[in-house]
């Protein structure tokens, strides 16, 4: 059973750039079946989606994000990474890697989560 | 982008209640609606996929119905473990999309 376990700093200073990592287990992120993608939740707030990756590179972004976001995937060390550019508080929110199936287009597995704080 | 409005937001119910969430969306996503489960400190988990397909593993009293812009996700009877906040997203178009949230309390 694929599993997905987000990692980086915990704490971003304003105007930096925030760098998570997603590693993925128990399958292959190269399989064409799937995209590869971040969400994110501020606390006590609902669910935003960031963007996806599929296997060959090619992303799509949110467009309220798009300016500053890239993913990009490594194959080679199964991982597919965000940075987000010139954070503000407004970025700090937990997290999340997440699959999706190409087919339907439903987030089948996630990530625990990892929070991220900007702050000074 | 396409706005997904959840009604209630909020709703107390009990043991072996049916419980009823609904979801619009503000144009027609055929039936490109997922609805999942999130408990406090976990990520989201998904129940039903396409509109009204069981994931793997769910139980049965979870269904979910609908297509064009109105869905409903029906529990029905509420289990102590239910008790949840549950979340429409589309995937008809980018940028992907969820409802604001429902909170399943106990009453």
């Amino acid at each position: 059973q694929v599993q997905l376990q987000e990692s980086g700093p915990g704490l971003v200073k304003p105007s930096q750039t925030l760098s998570l990592t997603c590693t993925v287990s128990g399958g292959s992120i190269s399989s064409g079946s799937y995209y590869w993608s971040w969400i994110r939740q501020p606390a006590g707030k609902g669910l935003e989606w960031i963007g996806r990756i599929y296997t060959s590179g090619s992303a799509n972004y949110n467009p309220s994000l798009k300016s500053r976001v890239t993913i990009s995937v490594d194959t080679s060390k199964n991982q597919f990474s965000l940075k987000l550019s010139s954070v503000t508080a407004a970025d700090t929110a937990v997290y999340y890697c997440a699959r999706v199936l190409t087919i339907s287009l439903h987030f089948d597995s996630w990530g625990q989560g990892t929070l991220v704080t900007v702050s000074s | 982008d396409i706005q997904m409005t959840q009604s209630p937001s909020s709703l107390s119910a009990s043991v072996g209640d049916r419980v009823i969430i609904t979801c619009r969306a503000s144009q027609s996503i055929s039936n490109y609606l997922n609805w999942y489960q999130q408990k406090p400190g976990k990520a989201p988990k998904l129940l039903i996929y396409a509109a009204s397909s069981l994931q793997s593993g769910v139980p049965s009293r979870f269904s979910g119905s609908g297509s064009g812009t109105d869905f409903t996700l029906t529990i029905s009877s509420l289990q102590p473990e239910d008790f949840a906040t549950y979340y429409c997203q589309q995937s008809y178009s980018t940028p992907w999309t969820f409802g604001q949230g429902t909170k399943v309390e106990i009453k």
